[in-house]
């Protein structure tokens, strides 16, 4: 597809239950991030691949929090037993190069409720 | 480590009425600056970056925002807003080296009326 693209767009959990989020970067991009954004809240950074290596996942809130990007393309973040404090907003975002000033392109993000 | 901060949760404006939208951050090391818009039901774009070079930078929508290192502040401005500049606004901060790590305020949403 033209952009990024994450499915599913909204998800509600029970407490306990464990999601999958996915995201479609712009084929050929290198780079590939995840945010969590509150409600009322700019995004926050969670965890960063370059290709499959998982170069940086210092944002995941807790061992709970899981993603992958096994073959350098699409990406799943995975959380397990899912809280009412994980209700967010999660962005994806990928970039063609890894360096600071390349643009990154924003998915619509995955709504997820916890109840 | 960066921060930012957005002072303005929301800033209400009359059609063709100019607007600021002000933006501080802090960081110890080298920064690049952004702001992202985020219309209603789509995601984040890239509004305009301040990378090097000329501080003042601008946005194909008549958008610009200029970078005063002394400040540390990269407010955002338009002579004169449409109602479809009705959208929230982030501005970011990253460091300079590295892989493009982005710090958001929190956020300030431009309502235009007529």
């Amino acid at each position: 597809g033209a952009g990024v693209s994450q499915s599913p767009r909204y998800k509600v959990a029970k407490r306990g239950q464990d999601v999958a989020l996915r995201c479609d970067p712009i084929s050929g991009h290198v780079s590939l991030f995840w945010y969590q954004q509150a409600l009322g809240q700019g995004p926050e950074f969670l965890t960063y691949f370059q290709n499959e290596a998982q170069l940086d996942k210092s944002g995941l809130p807790s061992d709970r929090f899981f993603a992958e990007r096994p073959e350098g393309s699409v990406s799943t973040l995975k959380i397990q037993r899912t809280q009412q404090e994980d209700s967010a907003v999660y962005l994806c975002a990928s970039s063609l190069l890894q360096g600071a000033a390349t643009e990154a392109f924003f998915g619509q993000g995955t709504r997820l409720t916890v109840v | 480590a960066q921060s930012v901060t957005q002072l303005d949760s929301q800033v209400p404006v009359f059609e063709e009425a100019p607007v600021e939208l002000r933006c501080n951050y802090s960081s110890s090391v080298s920064v690049y600056l952004f702001w992202y818009v985020q219309y209603p039901n789509q995601g984040l774009q890239l509004l305009l970056k301040y990378l090097s070079g000329s501080t003042l930078v601008e946005s194909i929508n008549g958008f610009e925002a200029e970078f005063n290192k002394s400040q540390t502040s990269f407010h955002l401005r338009k002579p004169s807003v449409h109602i479809s500049d009705t959208a929230e606004y982030f501005c970011a901060v990253s460091g300079s080296t590295g892989f493009q790590k982005l710090v958001f305020g929190t956020g300030t949403r431009l309502l235009v009326s007529p």
